[in-house]
């Protein structure tokens, strides 16, 4: 049962353009939302997140969206840039659970983004 | 500030033997989790520790354990290794454990890549 889904497994942009990578979520108890970027032969590190008293969160070149009643979250990434090609990784976490304890961090599959020249 | 420090980088393995994997978090964090990452299941969680003590456990078999020293440096061991536990074995370390902060994002290793024959 994958409770944190990224649905497509690769995307292509041109540089300069923007990137945007979906997550879906099916755990209502899910309240932090982190994105990590993962570079071959390299850990995952931590790209950015939000927490679900929030909608969006801005970094720089990078955003997060959250749609909680759709259980939807989205990376953009503007302008994109070859560096940006990498392997991204959506995960979410409960802090507290009704009956007590937490839920661990739990991740998506990822979504390969290649940014062309 | 050293990052997380896993080691070795590659094994080889055979069926039917054990495997040590060794984790040295960054200074001062507390928690250690582990992830097995094989190509199309994305991050799957192993085990945390913090304080010497798990605090969250994965579906995964037996085989698969885990500890924690005094010193927050942790060692996760697989026994009667199998063809399918090879993976790419991933270790992140956290200021506090994940299920009670929202501002403390997991810190990954390289990993270790192993290889069961």
């Amino acid at each position: 049962d994958q409770q944190v889904k990224q649905n497509s497994p690769s995307l292509s942009v041109q540089e300069g353009r923007i990137s945007i990578l979906n997550c879906d979520y099916t755990n209502s108890m899910f309240d932090y939302f982190l994105w990590y970027k993962k570079y071959p032969a390299e850990g995952p590190t931590f790209l950015i997140s939000i927490s679900s008293i929030k909608d969006k969160n801005e970094d720089g070149r990078f955003t997060v969206f959250l749609n909680k009643s759709a259980k939807h979250l989205s990376l953009h990434i503007v302008p994109s840039q070859p560096g940006d090609s990498a392997v991204y990784f959506c995960a979410a976490s409960a802090v507290l659970l009704p009956q007590g304890g937490s839920e661990k961090l739990v991740f998506g599959k990822g979504t390969k983004l290649t940014v062309n020249p | 500030k050293a990052g997380v420090t896993q080691t070795p980088r590659y094994l080889i393995k055979t069926r039917g033997q054990q495997v040590t994997l060794s984790c040295s978090p960054i200074s001062g964090h507390r928690s250690v989790s582990w992830y097995q990452q094989t190509p199309g299941q994305g991050l799957q969680f192993l085990f945390e520790y913090f304080s010497e003590t798990q605090r969250n456990k994965g579906n995964f078999p037996g085989r698969f354990s885990g500890r924690q020293f005094s010193n927050s440096r942790s060692e996760m061991n697989v026994s009667t290794l199998e063809l399918g536990d090879s993976a790419l074995y991933l270790c992140a370390s956290s200021s506090l454990w994940t299920g009670s902060s929202y501002n403390s994002p997991l810190h990954f290793g390289n990993g270790t890549r192993l290889t069961v024959t």
